[in-house]
């Protein structure tokens, strides 16, 4: 069955440092997203990217995260420079194309941990 | 500073028995919604969509009701086995949002016990 791929599983970073979080989609899928979970909180939505460019944001996704589809494949959130509240559990998720709303599937998550 | 995480509600039921979960949804003009359950250590996995031209959906062993009148929606596990341990989240899609732009609720803890 296929599935988001999303690595690394967990990344320790120290505050102030530039992460990127990489994340493959399932192949026939145009839209893609980022999410995070802090840790005992709810899911929430960073950014939703389609044809190249970002659909939406939320208030979270701020000048510091970028996303970019650099090679037909790979998804990517950048955060250029880490704060200790930025430690959560980042999905990637993607879903088909289709004038209907569809479900969306998520990877397993990269735990980033800002020290 | 020191986040403080929310509290689950927690459903502990018995292996074999129907579970209910709950969740009452924000915005009145959300026009899909979908049930999600996420293993410890995982990332959300889909078990039922419904839109909201519709108050009732079944799935395999799972069925999803909506009723907009009071702005909720409830999943109903039938003959609940111990794999469906996990925490459940509803999410609702505003239809003021792009698609796939989801609203998480905050989740309720299902333990079952044998």
């Amino acid at each position: 069955e296929p599935e988001v791929t999303q690595t690394p599983s967990h990344q320790v970073t120290q505050m102030g440092q530039e992460v990127i979080l990489r994340c493959v989609p399932i192949s026939n899928h145009l839209y893609f997203y980022w999410y995070r979970q802090i840790l005992g909180q709810k899911v929430e939505f960073l950014v939703s990217f389609y044809n190249n460019e970002i659909s939406e944001k939320s208030e979270i996704f701020d000048d510091q995260f970028s996303v970019e589809r650099p090679d037909g494949s790979n998804f990517t959130l950048k955060i250029r420079s880490t704060k200790l509240e930025d430690s959560a559990m980042y999905f990637c998720a993607s879903r088909v194309q289709g004038t209907l709303d569809t479900e969306a599937f998520f990877g397993q998550g990269t735990r980033l941990t800002v020290v | 500073g020191e986040s403080v995480g929310l509290h689950l509600p927690t459903l502990s039921v018995q292996e074999g028995d129907n579970s209910i979960i709950n969740c009452a949804y924000s915005n009145s003009a959300s026009d899909y919604f979908i049930w999600y359950k996420q293993e410890s250590g995982k990332g959300p996995q889909f078990i039922i969509d419904i839109r909201s031209n519709m108050d009732k959906r079944q799935g395999q062993r799972v069925t999803v009701l909506l009723n907009k009148t009071v702005k909720h929606l409830s999943l109903q596990i039938a003959a609940t086995q111990p794999g469906d341990s996990a925490v459940y989240f509803c999410a609702e899609k505003w239809t003021t949002d792009s698609w796939g732009k989801l609203q998480f609720g905050a989740g309720t803890q299902v333990v079952v016990t044998p």
